[in-house]
């Protein structure tokens, strides 16, 4: 009965590669976030997807593209990574119509770029 | 632009001693402010969501206060399984959440 999940949870690769992480969610909320923990375990927005329409896009390189198959799925897909890509990855969820509703997150994951 | 700073950055505490953690925020104007609990290579666990100054909200041991300009987070004797890094944050237009740097707590028994 796991609410927000990811995949995977580890990922290591070498500098260039691409990579995807996905995200789904099973609460029936209708927006799905990004966020990126740097090794500071600062958390940060990157974007969020309201029932499948892009809503923000923070100042992240355009290597990094999201996309949204249904409201219930959000992946993150990553070009020509680099060593500063390194961090921790979290999807998350929640209601927003109806105002503004905590979200919840996924286990993470974990992006080692070599 | 919103900005949130918690202090402090860590606090050891022994088993049973109460302590507060604050969290102030500056906001053009409040949604609402939520604080989490994240455990060590896990994702952050909503605790509280606080809408108003004078708002209050308990669970277990922890109780969450709301002001004009701040935030508490109240541990009452805590145990060692209250040891986490605790975060709170505010939502921005589009519901984007700023978080503020957390305060790390270590009880240790």
């Amino acid at each position: 009965d796991t609410a927000v999940s990811q995949t995977p949870k580890y990922l290591v690769t070498q500098m260039g590669n691409d990579k995807s992480i996905k995200c789904e969610q099973n609460l029936g909320h209708d927006t799905m976030y990004w966020y990126k923990q740097d090794s500071k375990k600062f958390l940060k927005i990157m974007f969020s997807y309201n029932n499948k329409e892009l809503i923000i896009n923070e100042t992240v390189p355009n290597r990094f593209s999201p996309k949204s198959p249904d409201k219930a799925h959000l992946n993150l897909h990553i070009n020509s990574l680099e060593l500063g890509d390194s961090a921790v990855y979290f999807c998350a969820s929640s209601q927003v119509s109806g105002g503004y509703n905590e979200q919840f997150f996924g286990p993470g994951t974990r992006l080692t770029v070599l | 632009e919103d900005q949130v700073t918690q202090s402090p950055e860590a606090l050891r505490l022994q088993e049973g001693e109460s302590s507060s953690l604050n969290c102030s925020y500056t906001v053009s104007g409040l949604r609402g402010l939520f604080w989490y609990r994240q455990d060590p290579g896990k994702g952050p666990e909503f605790l509280f969501t606080l809408y108003s100054a004078g708002e209050e909200k308990e669970k277990e041991r922890l109780k969450a206060t709301l002001t004009k300009k701040e935030s508490f987070l109240h541990i009452t004797a805590p145990k060692p399984e209250d040891s986490a890094t605790y975060l709170c944050a505010v939502p921005a237009a589009g519901n984007k959440l700023t978080f503020g740097g957390g305060t790390r707590v270590l009880v240790k028994p």
